[in-house]
C-alpha cells in the first residue's frame, strides 16, 4: 500500500540550528501540506503546497519557516533557526486531489534544547 | 477564526457499550475527517465526509455528516479494547485547504 514517507523519525538539535524535514509523498499525489502537534495537544496546520507554491498557511508559519519542493519527489520543511517552542511532532500529509482524503506520513519528532 | 469543538474529550466505557463522539464546527465546510491516533503514532483515516447526511460505517464506527447543524458524530457500537485511541475530527471550511483539528477525545475501552 503507497505510504508517505518522513525522514528523519527523530531529530535533536540546539536552539537557533537549522533542521530541514524531509517527505515523500505517495506517487501520484499533488497536494501536500505540513501540521504539527506539540506533545499532549491537538494537531495544527501549518502550510498547503500546490504547483511548485503555497496555496495557505497559518500564523505558525513565519518567516522562519519555508517549504520547497527541490527535485520533483521530496517535499521539505525548513525551519531557520529552531527555538525551544518548536519542539514537536511534524506530520507531512499528501493528497491526490484538493477535496480527497489525506494520508499522513509517520511524523518527524522535532526536539530542541 | 474556525473553531472545532470535540466532546468529550476524555471517555471511558466499558467493552460492549455504545457511545457517541460529537463534533461541532464554527464556519460553512462539507468536508470533514475523522481520524485515529495511537500513542505516539501518525494520524490514521478512518473516515471521510463530503456532504450533507453523509453516513459511512466501518466496523463498529459509523460517522454522520449534518452540514446544516455543523456536526458530526462518530458512534462506537459495542466497544471493544482495540478501539482505545485518540479520535481526531477535522474540518476543512470551504474557503480554504486547511484541517482545522478538534482536541481530540482520548477513549478507553475497559473490560
Amino acid at each position: 500500500e503507497p505510504e508517505v514517507t518522513q525522514t528523519p523519525s527523530h531529530q535533536v538539535t540546539q536552539m537557533g540550528q537549522e533542521v530541514i524535514l524531509r517527505c515523500v509523498p505517495i506517487s501520484n499525489h499533488l497536494y501536500f501540506y505540513w501540521y504539527r502537534q506539540i506533545l499532549g495537544q491537538k494537531v495544527e496546520f501549518l502550510v498547503s503546497f500546490y504547483n511548485n507554491e503555497i496555496s495557505e498557511k497559518s500564523e505558525i508559519f513565519d518567516d522562519q519557516f519555508s517549504v520547497e519542493r527541490p527535485d520533483g519527489s521530496n517535499f521539505t520543511l525548513k525551519i531557520r533557526s529552531t527555538k525551544l517552542e518548536d519542539s514537536a511532532m511534524y506530520f507531512c500529509a499528501t493528497s491526490g486531489s484538493e477535496k480527497g482524503e489525506l494520508f499522513f506520513g509517520e511524523g518527524s519528532r522535532l526536539t530542541v534544547l | 477564526e474556525l473553531k472545532v469543538e470535540q466532546n468529550p474529550l476524555f471517555l471511558s466505557m466499558q467493552e460492549g457499550k455504545n457511545y457517541t463522539i460529537y463534533c461541532n464546527y464554527s464556519t460553512t465546510s462539507d468536508r470533514l475527517y475523522w481520524y485515529r491516533q495511537d500513542p505516539g503514532k501518525s494520524l490514521e483515516s478512518l473516515f471521510v465526509l463530503l456532504s450533507n447526511g453523509a453516513v459511512k460505517q466501518e466496523g463498529r464506527l459509523m460517522a454522520s455528516l449534518d452540514t446544516k447543524a455543523r456536526l458530526s458524530t462518530l458512534h462506537i457500537t459495542a466497544a471493544v479494547h482495540d478501539l482505545s485511541a485518540t479520535y481526531f475530527c477535522a474540518v476543512v471550511p470551504n474557503s480554504g485547504y486547511a484541517l482545522n483539528f478538534g482536541k481530540g477525545t482520548s477513549l478507553l475501552v475497559t473490560p
